[in-house]
């Protein structure tokens, strides 16, 4: 069974400050890896991708990938209240299945 | 912006009954999935759909579950006989790429609730 893992938090952050995500996967073959951002009741919508290792920069938000120790994590900068939502690790291996993580729920506090 | 469009976003229906999903992708996209989530659960996936085939499917989507792009623009997923089980939300996503090089798109989902 391949499996991602995400701490289901919540992960409680004051605004401004960094909030910082992990999850690690089982599957030592997966190739891709994404982070998707849910708001309650929404639909999953992508942030992030990331293919190797290393960190990769967007705006606010960073990934990082070490596919030796199987980890994957997301710095969210600055962290607004808007950020509060549940955030999605999901990993490809070769192939069009993505799996997902169960989330971790956000809280930025004003 | 271009988005997946998906209806209905709500759909009541009794046990035992055939129901219909409906999405129409990104019009350039090529590679269209079906995912589910389960109230409080991780998002499934459920099955792939490449050059009018399917390309992979979950142990999920077992003989109750089709999939057809009946006319080039629409994705439709068919449950053919409804359990409670499977209410969920069932999202329709797609991409230009296969899904390991490329990045899904999620349409706004469909809430099937079986009663």
């Amino acid at each position: 069974q391949k499996e991602v893992e995400q701490n289901s938090g919540p992960l409680s952050v004051p605004e401004g400050a960094i909030a910082s995500l992990n999850c690690t996967y089982s599957d030592r073959g997966s190739q891709s890896f994404f982070w998707y951002r849910q708001y309650s009741g929404k639909s999953p919508e992508l942030i992030m991708s990331i293919y190797s290792n290393g960190d990769k920069e967007d705006g606010r938000f960073t990934a990082q990938l070490n596919k030796a120790s199987q980890y994957v994590s997301l710095l969210i900068r600055d962290s607004q209240p808007s950020d509060s939502a549940t955030y999605l690790c999901a990993v490809t291996a070769a192939g069009n299945k993505l799996t997902f993580g169960g989330g971790t729920r956000v809280l930025v506090k004003p | 912006e271009p988005e997946v469009t998906q209806t209905p976003s709500h759909q009541v229906t009794q046990m035992g009954q055939e129901v219909i999903l409906r999405c129409v992708p990104i019009s350039n996209h090529l590679y269209f999935y079906w995912y589910r989530q389960i109230l409080g659960q991780k998002v499934e996936f459920l099955v792939s759909f490449y050059n009018n085939e399917i390309s992979e499917k979950s142990e999920i989507f077992d003989d109750q579950f089709s999939v057809e792009r009946p006319d080039g623009s629409n994705f439709t997923l068919k449950i053919r006989s409804t359990k409670l089980e499977d209410s969920a939300m069932y999202f329709c996503a797609s991409s230009t790429q296969r899904g390991d090089t490329g990045e899904l798109f999620f349409g706004e989902g469909s809430r099937l609730t079986v009663l």
